[in-house]
């Protein structure tokens, strides 16, 4: 069974410039969330879908970042325009179901950088 | 305002050496308290969790001790191995809609041959 994919692995872009980070869940999960790590610092929720709904966005910075989950599968993270504090790690996880807690399964991460 | 605090920031230990990293939470509606094993390039994956209705759990050579009344819990590698050296992040969450996990900082173990 595959497990959770990102791409791109790592991403260099200019202050100013749009990214669009992915993420594949297991198949069959109905719930995918986004966390980040800003170097040195704690893992931090950004968002929960479950299935193509937004469930909670309260970690969500600012509306510069746009999550999709069109259809209940692959999910999309958008940032527009990027600043430099949105460099970190952005991890992707996925898991079966939401009430009960489940196990949850990460991906490798997004590195970005913005410079 | 961080929900779960966690140390050492980083540790090192010799082989066969018993590393404990220790977290504490505010939150007493926190009901899940899982650690997550990262490797360099690799996502986070659990290593073992523990319900605050028990106050150790043990799965092989790693064991959760919880303090419920303190509101701390922590991780004991037993007979620690240059393989266990990676990030070891605390986390918590609650029973709910949302069930997203609260991070510590995380702790950089090095097990020295």
């Amino acid at each position: 069974e595959a497990g959770v994919t990102q791409f791109p692995s790592h991403s260099v872009i200019e202050k100013g410039q749009t990214v669009t980070l992915r993420c594949d869940p297991i198949s069959g999960h109905d719930n995918l969330y986004w966390y980040r790590r800003v170097m040195g610092k704690e893992i931090k929720f950004l968002l929960h879908f479950v299935k193509e709904s937004k469930q909670d966005e309260s970690g969500m910075p600012n509306n510069r970042f746009l999550a999709e989950r069109t259809g209940g599968t692959y999910s999309t993270l958008k940032v527009q325009p990027a600043e430099l504090e949105d460099s970190g790690v952005y991890f992707c996880a996925s898991s079966k179901q939401a009430s009960g807690v489940t196990e949850a399964f990460f991906g490798q991460g997004t590195r970005l950088t913005v410079v | 305002q961080q929900q779960v605090k966690q140390s050492p920031q980083s540790l090192i230990v010799q082989k066969g050496g018993i590393p404990i990293i220790n977290c504490a939470y505010e939150n007493t509606a926190f009901d899940y308290f899982p650690w997550y094993q990262q490797f360099p390039g690799k996502g986070p994956a659990l290593l073992i969790a523990i319900r605050p209705d028990v106050s150790e759990k043990k799965e092989g050579r790693f064991t959760i001790s919880f303090n419920k009344s303190a509101k701390q819990f922590s991780l004991h590698i037993m007979d620690s191995q240059p393989g266990d050296s990676a990030t070891y992040f605390c986390a918590a969450s609650m029973r709910g809609a949302t069930n997203k996990l609260i991070f510590g900082t995380g702790t950089l173990l090095a097990v020295q041959p």
